[in-house]
């Protein structure tokens, strides 16, 4: 078990540029998760996968952000066109369903600044 | 909708006292789980304690307690011998049974004093 991990931990861009991150869940872990969480405020919901299907994305979410999972294992979270808005940091998180007793193991985190 | 609302944007307590971090939620169903979930300065954030909404008795993990109040709509934890490590901004969240959105609230920093 060698945690969540998350790449890159940090990134700067240009507003209007595309930025893909990457996530890895701990290994035969099922359920992956993405949130944002922007200074002084608790993490947001962006979307959920149960293997590789995408069950759920927060209407939150515009169609400038993507999300993948392809072969159920790690995961990709892309913004094109990127805003200021943006700037946040962008949490991934999996967990091990058995019945309703999950607990989530969250990644260190991508910070995006938007210029 | 959900929602959960953390009341103090920041606590202080000296170290070995006792400290009491305040939420409430607001949901129509029945069937649910609370959480609190702490997050280091720069580290990962990790689950501290959870509790089911169909138990009545209040989840316990080492020094961490919780005071559920299902009717009142609240959930607090209580840190007891509070140590420097306790240190981190405290989250609490829901999750509706059979569905996968957690809703957080805003958080609370926790100062631990020497």
């Amino acid at each position: 078990d060698t945690g969540v991990s998350q790449n890159p931990r940090h990134k700067i861009t240009k507003r209007g540029q595309n930025v893909t991150f990457r996530c890895d869940p701990i290994s035969e872990h099922n359920r992956l998760y993405w949130y944002r969480q922007t200074l002084g405020q608790g993490p947001e919901f962006l979307t959920y996968f149960q293997n590789e299907a995408q069950l759920e994305k927060s209407r939150l979410l515009s169609d400038r952000f993507s999300a993948e999972r392809p072969k159920g294992s790690f995961s990709t979270l892309e913004i094109q066109r990127t805003e200021q808005g943006d700037s946040a940091m962008y949490l991934c998180a999996s967990s091990r369903y058995n019945s309703n007793q999950e607990t989530q193991y969250f990644g260190p985190g991508t910070r995006l600044l938007v210029l | 909708a959900q929602t959960v609302t953390q009341s103090q944007p920041e606590m202080s307590v000296q170290e070995a006292e006792t400290v009491t971090l305040s939420c409430t939620y607001d949901t129509s169903e029945s069937d649910y789980y609370l959480f609190w979930y702490k997050q280091p300065p720069s580290r990962q954030m990790i689950l501290v304690i959870r509790q089911e909404a169909y138990k009545q008795q209040n989840a316990t993990e080492n020094r961490f307690s919780v005071n559920f109040q299902k009717a009142a709509k609240s959930f607090s934890l209580k840190i007891s011998d509070s140590q420097l490590g306790d240190a981190a901004m405290y989250f609490c969240a829901t999750r509706i049974s059979g569905t996968y959105k957690y809703i957080f609230g805003t958080g609370t920093r926790l100062k631990v004093l020497a």
